[in-house]
């Protein structure tokens, strides 16, 4: 069954930097493309960003680019999001996702709030 | 980046059927397949549909999905009251390079 977990949301100001992972389980991690989503509070989906499966690409957002990283460790079946310079607009539920031809498998979220 | 088209809210009633929209441009909807996925409230989303009209394993076939040039349909036919949520559109955008959205739409059961 394929299962996954995301953690370390949190409430943090403007300016700092947070890093969020996505546990895998129940699927062979490393031979999948793996993706980050967002929805802020009422609002829509969103993609983020998009690492292929052996991490070399990677591929984000315009309104991410220079500031949040993808990255994987596909011997911790693992998948990370280093966000900096997060701004109030960052504010949002995180998810990660597995892609087959689209976004077949989710996680339940984890939710960022940068405020001050 | 430049989003998908979607109405923001249709309405049917029960055993009704329900058909949600979803434009976008030659380099996505018209050109790469579109995924529906459903929200309900306080969940994540759930993928109903995968290029254009493949349904993954235990998605009803009530469920049914097309494209015709630049616009995509999702078509929901004997309407149940869990049918009741948000509906997205997606797809990957080949000169943006990124995965859009549909705005959404609230599907309401009445």
């Amino acid at each position: 069954q394929v299962q996954l977990v995301e953690s370390g949301g949190g409430v943090v100001q403007p300016g700092e930097s947070l890093r969020l992972s996505c546990a895998a389980s129940g699927f062979t991690f490393s031979i999948y493309t793996m993706h980050w989503l967002r929805q802020a509070p009422g609002k829509g989906l969103e993609w983020v960003a998009v690492v292929s499966f052996g991490g070399s690409v990677e591929i984000y957002a315009d309104s991410v680019k220079g500031r949040f990283i993808i990255s994987r460790d596909n011997s911790k079946n693992t998948l990370h999001l280093q966000m900096n310079s997060l701004r109030a607009e960052d504010t949002a539920v995180y998810y990660c996702a597995r892609e087959v031809d689209a976004f077949d498998h989710w996680g339940q979220g984890t939710l960022v709030t940068v405020s001050s | 980046q430049a989003g998908l088209t979607q109405p923001p809210s249709v309405s049917k009633g029960l055993r009704q059927t329900a058909t949600l929209t979803c434009t976008g441009n030659s380099n996505n909807v018209g050109d790469q397949g579109v995924a529906w996925l459903q929200q309900h409230q306080g969940h994540p989303p759930k993928l109903l549909s995968y290029r254009n009209n493949n349904r993954p394993s235990g998605i009803s076939e009530r469920l049914s999905a097309s494209r015709s040039g630049n616009t995509a349909s999702l078509t929901i036919s004997g309407l149940q009251p869990d049918d009741e949520a948000d509906y997205y559109c997606s797809a990957w955008d080949s000169s943006l390079s990124a995965w859009v959205f549909g705005g959404g739409t609230k599907l309401t059961v009445l």
